[in-house]
């Protein structure tokens, strides 16, 4: 069965340092991943996806991501966290058959 | 473009009232989809379509009935309220291919008393 997994509930960083939200995966086939954000009280953007090529994707608000086939993982990476930055983040997977499966959120918080 | 529209916002109910939540995009997308948020819960797939006059269920489909008669449309049918859908729900679009993100609407917060 497909499932994604974000083993981090809540990540906090301080203002200025690299961050990263963690995301493992589980699909058969090639896989589809996305990251998107959750801002209070609003629906889900997109930020950014692997689809094949590149291992490093780069997406919207200085965003990128990591792609690493052996560890099955997508980590969501920032090299430099802004306080705007706090919200909820899911990583999500897409299967052959065209459903969509979302991990179960990172809250990431900024300190200023 | 408007994207994706979800009408209401909010929405209270009692136990056993029935209701839709409506939902519309105009992007021309195959792929629609219905879910929840819980907390701790992430999203949950409750109802999908690949186009006009197909649906399928997805992972939490029970107490809930969808049509897709147009490719705009995307109605989310609740038979017979209970405490326990108490939720967001959220609307999702996107094109069939596999490559394609989904695009969110603002969501309905439904309370069930």
């Amino acid at each position: 069965a497909q499932s994604v997994a974000q083993p981090e509930d809540q990540v906090n960083v301080a203002e200025g340092n690299p961050l990263t939200v963690k995301c493992t995966y589980s699909v058969s086939g090639n896989p589809y991943l996305f990251w998107y954000v959750q801002y209070p009280n609003r629906g889900l953007q997109f930020l950014l996806k692997y689809i094949t090529g590149d291992n490093l994707v780069k997406g919207s608000y200085g965003f990128e991501a990591e792609f690493n086939k052996s560890q099955t993982s997508f980590h969501l990476k920032k090299p430099s966290a802004l306080v705007s930055d706090s919200a909820l983040y899911f990583c999500a997977v897409r299967d052959a058959g065209n459903q969509f499966y979302f991990g179960t959120g990172t809250s990431l918080t900024v300190i200023p | 473009n408007a994207g994706v529209t979800q009408t209401p916002k909010f929405q209270v109910l009692k136990t056993g009232q029935s209701m839709t939540l409506q939902c519309a995009q105009d992007m021309n997308h195959e792929y629609m989809s219905w879910y929840r948020q819980d907390p701790g819960m992430g999203l949950r797939l409750i109802h999908y379509s690949v186009g006009a006059g197909i649906t399928d269920q997805g992972e939490v489909p029970n107490g809930y009935n969808v049509s897709r008669s147009t490719t705009e449309d995307f109605p989310l049918r609740l038979l017979s309220a209970a405490p326990s859908q108490t939720s967001v729900y959220f609307c999702a679009s996107s094109y069939l291919q596999g490559a394609s993100e989904q695009y969110f609407g603002p969501g309905t917060r439904l309370t069930v008393t």
